[in-house]
Parts: C-alpha cells; sequence; structure tokens
C-alpha cells in the first residue's frame, strides 16, 4: 500500500525556519517524481515545488522561491522541504504527493494527511 | 503562467443529478488537465488525468472532456459521497496552477 507521511509542521515566527519531511513507502521512491503542494486555511490549492526522481531537476512557485528549498534522498525513502524567512502568509497545510507522470504531465496521484505550518508571532 | 477559472464557485444539487462543472484556461495546455475531488479534512483525490482519462478506482460515473483552453467534469449521478470540493489543475507548463475550487452542496 502506498503511503505518504509528513511531519515537521508546527508554530513558528515570522522570519523562522522548519523542514518538513515526507516518508514514502509501499513503492518504489527512487523511480518517482514528487511534490509540495499546500493549502492555506479555508483557501484552495496552491502547487508549491517539483522534484525529479534523481533530484537532478527542481521547480518553485515564484511565491517561495528563493526561501524554499525541495530535496529528497532515495536512499531513506524521504522528500524534504526547508523552509526559510517564513511569512504569515506561508501558514498552511502542507502535502507532499507522488507524481506518476502520466501521458506527459504532472498528475498527484497520491498524497500525504498533510502536516500544517502556522507562522505567527 | 497559465490561470484556471472554474465555475461555478459553488452548485447546489441532489442525489440522481447530472452535474458538469467547467474550467477555463488562460492559454492552451493543450490536454495536461487533471481533476481532483476533496473533502474537509482530508487530501484531495485524483480523479481524471489528461483531461478524459479515468484515475484507477473511480467510479465510472465521473468523466472529463476538453481540450486546449476550455475543459469540463462530469458526474452523470450524484451520489452522497460525491459532495465535496473539485480542483481542476494544469500540467502543461510551471508553475503548475489549481482552479480556485468548486463546492458541491446538497439541495
Amino acid at each position: 500500500e502506498v503511503q505518504l507521511v509528513e511531519s515537521g509542521g508546527g508554530l513558528v515566527q515570522p522570519g523562522g525556519s522548519l523542514r518538513l519531511s515526507c516518508a514514502a513507502s509501499g513503492f518504489t521512491f527512487s523511480s518517482y517524481e514528487m511534490n509540495w503542494v499546500r493549502q492555506a486555511p479555508g483557501k484552495g490549492l496552491e502547487w508549491v515545488s517539483y522534484i525529479s526522481s534523481s533530484g537532478s531537476t527542481i521547480y518553485y512557485a515564484d511565491s517561495v522561491k528563493g526561501r524554499f528549498t525541495i530535496s529528497r534522498d532515495n536512499a531513506k525513502n524521504s522528500l524534504y522541504l526547508q523552509m526559510n524567512s517564513l511569512r504569515a502568509e506561508d501558514t498552511a497545510v502542507y502535502f507532499c504527493a507522488r507524481d506518476p507522470r502520466l501521458y506527459g504531465g504532472h498528475q498527484f496521484d497520491y498524497w500525504g494527511q498533510g502536516t500544517l505550518v502556522t507562522v505567527s508571532s | 503562467d497559465s490561470q484556471m477559472t472554474q465555475s461555478p464557485s459553488s452548485l447546489s444539487a441532489s442525489v440522481g443529478d447530472r452535474v458538469t462543472i467547467t474550467c477555463r484556461a488562460s492559454q492552451s495546455i493543450s490536454s495536461y488537465l487533471n481533476w481532483y475531488q476533496q473533502k474537509p479534512g482530508k487530501a484531495p483525490k485524483l480523479l481524471i488525468y489528461a483531461a478524459s482519462s479515468l484515475q484507477s478506482g473511480v467510479p465510472s460515473r465521473f468523466s472529463g472532456s476538453g481540450s486546449g483552453t476550455h475543459f469540463t467534469l462530469t458526474v452523470s449521478s450524484l451520489q452522497p459521497e460525491d459532495f465535496a470540493t473539485y480542483y481542476c489543475q494544469q500540467s502543461y507548463s510551471t508553475p503548475i496552477t489549481f482552479g480556485q475550487g468548486t463546492r458541491l452542496e446538497i439541495k
């Protein structure tokens, strides 16, 4: 069974940092591209970042570029999101999502349960 | 960036109804369009990918169509478990973008 389990969320002050983790199981993690998607309270979905299966290709949303860093450790079946210079508008549930690249596009076929990041003083 | 606009933003319907949700892209995205269902407090669920392909395990009452800039998600006969929020998502280009969502409520 495919499972994605996020951790690392919590309350942080503006300007602070957090590192989110996503532990993957039930599939060959190293063969799949991965993404982070977030959802502010009561709002819609916002794509945050993408990483290829090898980690060689990375994309970011403009809203987080220069502040967030996506990475992965295929030996540990884990995905990470290092978040620096956090702002109130980064407050959201952060989901990791598997990207099977069906028909050449990006889709998110399995999602974790999400981890809540709250940026507040 | 490809902006995605869904309509309506909310919709009231009854069990057994046929409903259609529309998603428009600000520029052509070919068929790089996916649909998700999200229930409160849960992660989204992939329903349709590549505009019209049904994800494994999704009931056949869900269908998608369209290409270019105009897409639709249709539920042929609403079931109680279908009341949720639906999102479209384009992956023709980065940044990947979602529509604002359509909340489907029970009438």
